[in-house]
């Protein structure tokens, strides 16, 4: 049973440049988070949805990120036009329907150059 | 957000002993803890849970109280081991939603 499937597990991207994490969840799980991580700190919540919705993106910045979480596929995190402050770990972490923890898959490191 | 502190950023410890670390949340409505654990370059793992009507779990190696007057969790490693050296998060949060500390880092000394 595979766990929490993120890609690319690192990204150079340059300032201006597009940047699109995916994340797979778990078999059986229909909820996905997205956590951001600077070195050295915590995760900070960015997003939380649910298959074709986004039920809580009080975390994410209003300007150039977006999330989706669409029907068939993995969740996808899009950063438009990166800048260096976007450098950091992002996180994915997927729970069934209920409450319960997090499972974590192992991050993506973004670069911007 | 609502903000999840630690109070000791960095924690060292012998090999063999035990240690604790602790946990400060601010929401009183949170019903839901959990310590991770996260290993350099690596995803946070689960360690251990606790709903808010309990005071105390435990588990292999591992214990949980939680201090609802207080407002204070902690997370106890029985004989600790070099394995354990790691960054310990606690997380609050309800029914889909978590807040992480920024974490203890956890050094072991052999």
């Amino acid at each position: 049973n595979a766990g929490v499937m993120q890609n690319p597990r690192h990204l150079v991207r340059r300032r201006g440049q597009e940047a699109r994490l995916r994340c797979s969840p778990m078999k059986g799980h229909s909820h996905v988070y997205w956590y951001r991580q600077l070195p050295e700190e915590g995760l900070k919540f960015m997003v939380y949805l649910q298959k074709e919705n986004i039920i809580d993106e009080s975390g994410m910045p209003k300007e150039r990120f977006s999330a989706e979480f669409p029907k068939e596929g993995p969740s996808i995190l899009r950063i438009q036009q990166v800048v260096r402050g976007d450098s950091a770990a992002y996180f994915c972490a997927s729970s069934p329907p209920g409450p319960g923890e997090l499972f974590f898959g192992e991050g993506s490191r973004l670069t911007v150059l | 957000g609502e903000s999840v502190g630690l109070h000791l950023p960095t924690l060292s410890v012998q090999e063999g002993d035990n240690s604790i670390i602790n946990c400060a949340y601010s929401n009183s409505a949170s019903d839901y803890f959990i310590w991770y654990k996260q290993e350099s370059g690596k995803g946070p793992q689960f360690i251990i849970d606790i709903r808010s009507n309990m005071d105390k779990r435990q588990g292999q190696r591992v214990t949980v109280l939680l201090n609802k007057t207080v407002k204070h969790l902690s997370l106890q490693i029985a004989a600790t081991q070099p394995g354990d050296s790691a960054v310990y998060f606690c997380a609050e949060g309800d029914f889909n939603k978590f807040y992480f500390g920024s974490g203890t880092k956890l050094n072991v000394k052999p």
